[in-house]
């Protein structure tokens, strides 16, 4: 079974802080993504991570996939309030059709 | 971008009742959907693939008869909880995509409290 630990589990900063969120597993995945979701709503897909050591910028996002396809890392660079929510990693495990295991979640609460 | 639409958002009944929530793709054909549950403060947990014209492949511990997923259409799978009852109270999302490929487009989810 595949397992996708993140940490923290929990995050409360001031406005303009940086973070870094880390997901974890033992496994191989062949392509990681991450999510954030608000409460009542759908996951939203922020990136995709494919090749091992990748990095990716999205704005003040920063996603780094390891070298191994095992681990994943988001930095956030000067957060704001409007970047509160859960943040969710996801691999890809591929058997035929790709599922997708989701990593426990990391709820980011920015205040003012 | 793909549009995968859930319905109802939220709905609130009576234990042993049987609950349907629909899932459609809007503007694509989906092959291959997935259902997932969210409890409270948890992540998601896939429950099972749904593949247009065959029978959903369910996880581990995913009770088959308790969770009937029929996937007759290109764009369109449900997900049917069977006399359902309060420990079945949770927030059930789906989501879609074209042969299994990555991303999954998910929809908005639906809250399911049971009395």
């Amino acid at each position: 079974t595949q397992l996708l630990e993140q940490s923290p589990q929990f995050l409360s900063i001031q406005e303009g802080e940086n973070l870094t969120v880390y997901c974890n597993s033992s496994s191989v995945f062949s392509s990681l993504q991450w999510y954030r979701q608000e409460p009542g709503e759908g996951p939203v897909l922020l990136v995709t991570v494919v090749t091992g050591g990748e990095v990716k910028k999205l704005k003040r996002l920063t996603f780094q996939f390891g070298d191994a396809r095992k681990d994943s890392s988001l930095h956030i660079t000067a957060a704001q309030p409007g970047d509160t929510g859960l943040y969710l990693c996801a691999g890809a495990v591929e058997r035929g059709f790709q599922k997708l295991v989701f990593g426990t979640g990391t709820r980011l609460l920015v205040s003012p | 971008g793909a549009v995968v639409s859930q319905h109802p958002s939220r709905v609130i009944c009576k234990s042993g009742t049987s609950v349907k929530i629909e899932c459609r793709s809007l503007d694509f054909q989906a092959t291959t959907m997935f259902w997932y549950r969210q409890f409270p403060k948890q992540s998601l947990m896939l429950m099972a693939t749904s593949n247009e014209g065959s029978k959903a492949t369910y996880e581990q511990g995913v009770e088959k008869d308790k969770f009937l997923i029929n996937h007759a259409s290109l764009t369109l799978s449900t997900l049917t909880v069977t006399s359902a009852h309060p420990e079945d109270s949770s927030f059930y999302i789906c989501s879609a995509s074209d042969r299994g490929k990555q991303p999954q487009h998910f929809g908005d989810g639906t809250r399911l409290s049971i009395l």
